[in-house]
């Protein structure tokens, strides 16, 4: 079974410009979560998606979104790019069952550099 | 807000040393998973620990859960240069708005020098 992608890799952008991030999850998993990983701060929690419904979200600005399609695949955009986000984005898929205790899979990541 | 201390944040010994790494929390967590992480590269899913006084060994790596759920350990016996890497423990709490949310520690940066 594949593995959670996500697309780009890389990416270079310019201060006060937008971007938006793919994650395709494990074929069968319903649930993406989003979270940045910076030196400083670590692995922050951004928010989880679920049925294309946002479910949970972390104390990040209204900059950033995301959204879910209805087969699963996850985007997140982050708008009028600041320094600060320059970072390691990266998307987790799990089953999401009601009362099991579940376990999140990271996609590769993708490295976000703001100039 | 759930926490999770990490310690220690930095781990440098010699091959085929043994070493110890420390989650601790005053939350409860309905489960709690230790990833590695390589430089440039997403966590990859070592164990997932989900009872109190819980233990699970993956070959050289002992995982434990402590018995209230609140700190787990990683313990690693003889240590290889293949080990090194960034570790991490994340809690989870099952249910309500805390669906979907890890918490991450700060994670350890371990060196094992041949």
């Amino acid at each position: 079974k594949a593995g959670v992608t996500q697309t780009p890799r890389y990416l270079i952008k310019t201060r006060g410009q937008q971007v938006t991030l793919s994650c395709s999850p494990i074929s069968g998993h319903r649930s993406v979560s989003w979270y940045q990983q910076t030196p400083g701060q670590g692995l922050q929690f951004l928010f989880e998606y679920f049925s294309e419904t946002q479910r949970n979200k972390g104390n990040f600005p209204g900059r950033f979104s995301g959204r879910q399609f209805s087969n699963s695949r996850s985007e997140m955009n982050v708008s009028t790019l600041e320094l600060g986000d320059s970072a390691l984005y990266l998307c987790a898929s799990s089953l999401r069952l009601a009362g099991v205790r579940e376990t999140q899979y990271f996609g590769p990541g993708t490295r976000l550099l703001v100039l | 807000t759930q926490l999770l201390e990490q310690s220690p944040q930095f781990l440098s010994i010699q091959e085929g040393e043994n070493l110890t790494v420390y989650c601790n929390s005053s939350s409860v967590f309905s489960s709690l998973q230790w990833y590695r992480q390589e430089p440039g590269e997403g966590p990859v899913l070592l164990v997932t620990v989900v009872t109190g006084g819980e233990v699970k060994k993956l070959k050289r790596l002992t995982f434990q859960f402590g018995d209230a759920r609140k700190d787990s350990s990683l313990h690693i016996t003889a240590a290889q240069p293949g080990d090194t890497g960034l570790y991490l423990c994340a809690g989870a709490i099952t249910g309500g708005t805390s669906y979907g949310k890890l918490t991450f520690g700060q994670g350890t940066i371990l060196t094992v020098h041949p």
